[in-house]
């Protein structure tokens, strides 16, 4: 089926660095969203983006975060500068269209661990 | 807001057992109900979904029935395999303000020993 990649699958950090993580959605995708999962907790919602906007975010996508998709390349969440609390898994994930009988197609995640 | 809580893992079974994950939900509105399932070392993929109360949905012998009144979506396999072996998401997402927003349960991890 439709393949999204994430890079890089781990990354090690220090506290009050930046950071950014990498998606490649499926090609031709027009709808890309991010989630957080912290250890043993769920998969939560941060954002979604469309046609180079975000179209909504929850409380958790905090000021330090932005997200871009310049001229169709990686869909990039940035985190700056990184605090402990945003040790987790991030997924991305693309869809072809918006609305609530779509299907997410995810990545595999990339575990972020600040120290 | 929206919430869904699903059977708490892990959850062991042998082949050939059967197989129930509990699922509710609370939203306002009218959602389409999900079951993903990830497998080691990947992403969440779609198992199936259902968009209207009262039907069922159904997958690789896994399925669900959308129960509205009861605000249910328990998952069922008669018979799982070693190869079922996964964490399961139930999910719902509403009719929101753009785009598609899935609010998860925690997951239930299976594990199926030969």
């Amino acid at each position: 089926g439709p393949k999204v990649l994430q890079i890089p699958s781990h990354q090690i950090i220090d506290m009050g660095q930046m950071v950014t993580l990498n998606c490649d959605p499926v090609s031709n995708h027009l709808y890309f969203y991010w989630y957080k999962q912290i250890l043993g907790q769920q998969m939560e919602f941060l954002v979604n983006f469309y046609n180079g906007k975000v179209m909504e975010k929850s409380k958790l996508f905090k000021d330090q975060f932005s997200v871009e998709r310049p001229d169709g390349s990686y869909f990039t969440l940035k985190i700056q500068p990184t605090a402990l609390e945003d040790s987790a898994v991030y997924f991305c994930a693309s869809s072809l269209a918006a609305g609530y009988q779509n299907t997410l197609y995810f990545g595999a995640g990339t575990r972020l661990s600040v120290l | 807001g929206d919430s869904v809580t699903q059977t708490e893992g892990p959850v062991t079974l042998s082949e050939g057992t059967s197989l129930t994950v509990n699922c509710s939900y609370e939203t306002k509105q009218y959602p389409t109900l999900f079951w993903y399932v990830q497998y080691p070392g990947e992403g969440p993929q779609l198992l199936f979904k259902v968009p209207k109360a009262n039907e069922k949905g159904s997958n690789r012998g896994f399925e669900a029935t959308y129960n509205k009144e009861a605000t249910s979506f328990h998952l069922q396999k008669a018979s799982v395999q070693e190869s079922d072996s996964a964490v399961y998401y139930c999910a719902l997402s509403g009719y929101g303000s753009s785009g598609n927003k899935l609010i998860f349960g925690i997951g239930t991890l299976l594990s199926v020993k030969p």
